[in-house]
């Protein structure tokens, strides 16, 4: 079955940087990979997503990249503020019906 | 609003007790999916319903189960809880698989004592 690797697990930055995220998943017919971000009490909230069939896909400040070759993808997030810290879930296909979570990135935007 | 309400928000159960997590959508959505979600684990899926009257198992599902009541609901419940189930239950839903991305409620934070 599907396996998703999620690093860092921690993410500390200063407002105004780039923060990056990287998954890895197992299976290569995987062809869709969400990612969500959890703000402090909340349910997980879908903030962008990417299909096999383009390497990259942008949405104002949050671009996500996806190297099928290799089988990983990332989460950027440019100019980061405050209001970015959260903890972020990559995700990955198990089957059609079912989603496979990373184990989550704590990313703190420091003012 | 619309969206995925589970109920209720926090509960405390004192270990061999039973409960029913509810979650319910108004989004028409065909499948249902609970998941819990540990420090350092992620979310892991418990039971899911891809669509009116069916229901699998997931990745974790000892010591649940769990009933598709219509369309809108889908409850856990937790025969005999254990310490073990102590952990944040979620709630979510998408229209048909996982081509679309998934709606999640709030959450139930459930301690067992």
């Amino acid at each position: 079955g599907e396996n998703v690797e999620q690093h860092p697990s921690t993410l500390s930055v200063q407002e105004g940087d780039s923060a990056v995220i990287k998954c890895t998943y197992s299976d290569s017919a995987s062809n869709y990979f969400p990612w969500y971000k959890q703000e402090l009490g909340k349910g997980p909230q879908l903030i962008i997503d990417i299909r096999s069939n383009v390497g990259e896909k942008k949405d104002q400040r949050i671009a996500v990249t996806l190297n099928k070759t290799a089988k990983h993808f990332s989460l950027h997030i440019t100019e980061t503020q405050p209001e970015d810290s959260a903890v972020y879930f990559c995700a990955a296909p198990a089957t059609f019906q079912k989603l496979v979570f990373g184990t989550g990135t704590r990313l703190l935007v420091s003012p | 609003n619309a969206g995925v309400t589970q109920t209720p928000k926090f509960q405390v159960l004192k270990t061999g007790q039973s409960m029913t997590l509810q979650c319910a959508q108004d989004m028409n959505h065909n499948s249902m999916y609970w998941y819990r979600q540990d420090p350092g684990m992620g979310l892991r899926l418990i039971y899911y319903s891809a669509s009116e009257g069916t229901t699998d198992k997931g990745e974790v599902p000892n010591g649940y189960n769990v009933s598709r009541l219509n369309k809108r609901e889908f409850s856990l419940r937790l025969e005999s809880a254990a310490p073990s189930q102590t952990s944040v239950y979620f709630c979510a839903s998408s229209e048909s698989g996982v081509g679309i991305g998934y709606t999640f409620g709030s959450g139930t934070r459930l301690t067992v004592v």
